[in-house]
């Protein structure tokens, strides 16, 4: 199936790190994405990775990818309250298709 | 501040009116998208304009209506809407199509 598959929520102090897993099912898929999304906003993208990349680092975010198990994580370093939202990992869908398939979504709250 | 501008924000139509939503973005991108997301749920897609030509479908009843006017143009035209199609209707576009794609902050959308 197309399912992509992430936990439904995620608590955490802040100042601490932050890890968000993703189990994605299409091994042909080029890139792989993460995208927050605030209350009553649309979705940011955060970053993306190419499927020939382990690791991506930006700033406080860090992504890794394994193939062989089709697991993506996202890693935010230094939490803070400003990062509470719902974060979706996103693949692009089978060959030859524009369509982007999202995960189930993340909701991520971060306490003081 | 998000580069893909959607108007309006909010909208609230009876089943018998006609609508329609507007997405606009000055990046450059060819290639453009209309999703559908309902509370608590990842984005579904509707439709994606490739060069200003319609280039997937995803089954979207005829009651919803897109067009392409030009490159930075999106709309979205609703006619007939059912109570079920409220939801929280987002753009995003991307260089062309296989890119990352950057969204709008969306519409949300109420039919009675």
């Amino acid at each position: 199936g197309e399912d992509v598959e992430q936990s439904l929520f995620l608590s955490v102090r802040e100042g601490d790190s932050s890890v968000i897993n993703c189990t994605y099912t299409d091994s042909s898929s080029t890139y792989l994405y993460w995208y927050k999304q605030e209350p009553g906003a649309g979705l940011q993208l955060l970053t993306y990775i190419f499927s020939n990349m382990d690791m991506k680092q930006d700033q406080r975010l860090t992504v890794l990818l394994n193939k062989k198990d089709k697991h993506l994580s996202l890693r935010i370093a230094d939490t803070q309250t400003g990062d509470s939202a719902i974060y979706f990992c996103a693949e692009v869908g089978r060959a030859n298709t524009d369509k982007l398939i999202f995960g189930t979504g993340t909701r991520l709250q971060v306490f003081p | 501040d998000t580069e893909v501008t959607q108007t309006p924000k909010h909208l609230v139509m009876g089943m018998t009116n006609k609508k329609s939503l507007k997405c606009e973005q000055h990046m450059g991108h060819r290639a453009m998208y209309w999703y559908k997301q309902k509370a608590k749920k990842p984005p579904e897609l509707m439709f994606v304009y490739s060069y200003e030509k319609l280039s997937i479908n995803e089954s979207v009843p005829s009651r919803f209506s897109p067009e392409c006017p030009n490159s930075s143009l999106l709309n979205l035209h609703l006619h007939a809407l059912q109570p079920e199609d409220s939801a929280l209707y987002l753009c995003a576009s991307s260089q062309v199509i296989k890119q990352p794609q950057h969204f709008g902050d969306g519409t949300r959308l109420s039919i009675l």
